[in-house]
């Protein structure tokens, strides 16, 4: 079993609907949760960074981390031509270095 | 803030030459540096950890001797991918972690290097 899980998609949308990305994971250590965008033949972007369970918010984009389900959730409202990219999650444990990534999903938002 | 660089953006050469990539952390320091290396359609795949003053750590199947990685200051992490074949050609991408803020494992990501071996 992979640590970490994510449906490659693709995933396409009209804009302006709101899109959820989720990934699960089983490795229970891990405690920082990344999403990141990656544009095609671009290095990845961090988009969103969270610690250990709960939501965050950020204008469009919402992280959620459920830790009792080893499951978390990228949502984006009013999506955007502009946001069709490949989006991958990431986690960590405490005093690891790596990173460990789910596979990407990628996204495309039809005008 | 928090940027990183990769030079060159993409580079064509011929089987069995050397190719130098640099990555550079341009507005912080950063103890560690990683590389990865991307296929088409598919995700990360970490080959080395690369420590400032100290050997890289390689993940398994990562041959060290094909891949060298020297990591000489805070700032600048190498990947010289030594008698480059047409199988070598990818996407590499370094990413640093920034000294100043240890307590968050985030990494921060150059824009990557497309490697074509003729």
């Amino acid at each position: 079993q992979k640590e970490v899980e994510q449906d490659p998609g693709p995933l396409s949308v009209p804009e302006g609907a709101i899109v959820s990305l989720n990934c699960t994971y089983s490795n229970s250590a891990f405690q920082y949760f990344m999403w990141y965008r990656q544009y095609s033949r671009k290095g990845p972007e961090l988009l969103m960074y969270t610690y250990s369970s709960g939501n965050k918010e950020d204008g469009r984009f919402t992280a959620q981390v459920d830790k009792s389900s080893k499951y978390i959730s990228l949502f984006i409202r009013d999506s955007q031509p502009s946001d069709s990219a490949t989006y991958l999650c990431a986690m960590s444990a405490p005093g690891a270095n790596n990173l460990f990534f789910g596979t990407g999903t990628r996204l495309t938002v039809i005008p | 803030g928090a940027v990183v660089s990769q030079h060159p953006s993409w580079v064509i050469c011929k089987s069995g030459t050397s190719v130098k990539i640099e990555c550079r952390s341009l507005d912080f320091q950063a103890t560690t540096m990683f590389w990865y290396r991307q296929f088409p359609k598919q995700s990360l795949m970490l080959m080395a950890t690369s420590n400032e003053g100290s050997k890289a750590t390689y993940e398994q199947g990562v041959e060290k001797d094909k891949f060298l990685i020297n990591h000489a200051s805070l700032t600048l992490s190498t990947l010289t991918v030594t008698s480059a074949h047409p199988e070598d050609s990818s996407f590499y991408i370094c990413s640093a972690r920034d000294a100043g803020r240890a307590s968050y494992n985030e990494q921060f990501f150059g824009p990557g290097t497309r490697l074509t071996v003729l």
